[in-house]
């Protein structure tokens, strides 16, 4: 079965970029979707199709693809953007098509 | 403004049952397919089950298949997913959520709305 690979943890400084990647084998072959979820919260849709952002996300939330990696990266890190972020595809080509990489927690130091 | 509203989770021991229900408001929910997603507390997101928008499409994720059946009634805009011989490992957070594909062939599908989700626990 396919599989995503996102770091475990990333450290930020308030008012610094985060980067934060998804790895997985022929991801330019795929869009690449990525949820944002604080604690005690449902998740929330963040970047759809690589590098789309939803009405009512910030503009310092933005997407990127480059081979087999995506990119979310937060601008102007701020405490409200400490969260777990997951990546997300839909493999068409099986009879089990949706995919969670196992996550990244932002830690805003 | 979209609303999905689980319900249905509780304590049932191994081997037992459960069915959830996720009713939407807020869009055409015939229009879209939807999905069950669930996640262990404390851990990631696991993808469950999906429905396309006239139930012509189904799938599962191979941890489920077998033992849970996705359905939905379009005319009272709701969502199941029955939940037999349940493991101690199917104890999870399970969410509903509402799919980007609105009918045809989708080549990609990503969840546009959550729920706050229904709590199973299997433990004897």
């Amino acid at each position: 079965s396919y599989v995503l690979t996102q770091p475990p943890s990333v450290s930020v400084a308030p008012g610094k970029t985060a980067k934060l990647t998804c790895g997985g084998d022929n991801l330019e072959g795929k869009s690449v979707h990525w949820y944002k979820q604080k604690a005690g919260q449902a998740p929330v849709l963040v970047i759809y199709d690589d590098i789309d952002r939803p009405s009512g996300i910030s503009e310092r939330v933005s997407g990127s693809k480059s081979g087999d990696t995506a990119t979310l990266t937060i601008n102007s890190v701020q405490a409200g953007d400490e969260a777990d972020y997951f990546c997300q595809v839909w493999t068409v080509t099986t009879d089990h098509p949706g995919v969670f990489g196992p996550g990244t927690q932002v830690t805003v130091l | 403004d979209v609303q999905l509203v689980e319900s249905g989770g509780g304590l049932v021991q191994p081997g037992g049952s459960l069915r959830l229900s996720c009713v939407a408001s807020g869009f055409t929910f015939p229009t879209y397919s939807m999905n069950w997603v669930r996640q262990v507390p404390g851990k990631g997101l696991e993808w469950v089950s999906y429905i396309s928008s006239r139930s012509t499409s189904i799938f599962y994720a191979d941890s489920v298949k077998g033992r849970f059946t996705i359905s939905r009634d379009n005319a009272n805009n709701s969502l199941f997913l029955q939940m037999n011989s349940l493991r101690v490992e199917d104890t999870a957070m399970y969410y509903c959520a509402k799919d980007s594909c609105t009918g045809g062939v989708c080549y990609t599908s990503y969840f546009e709305s959550w729920g706050q989700g229904t709590l199973v626990t299997v433990s004897s």
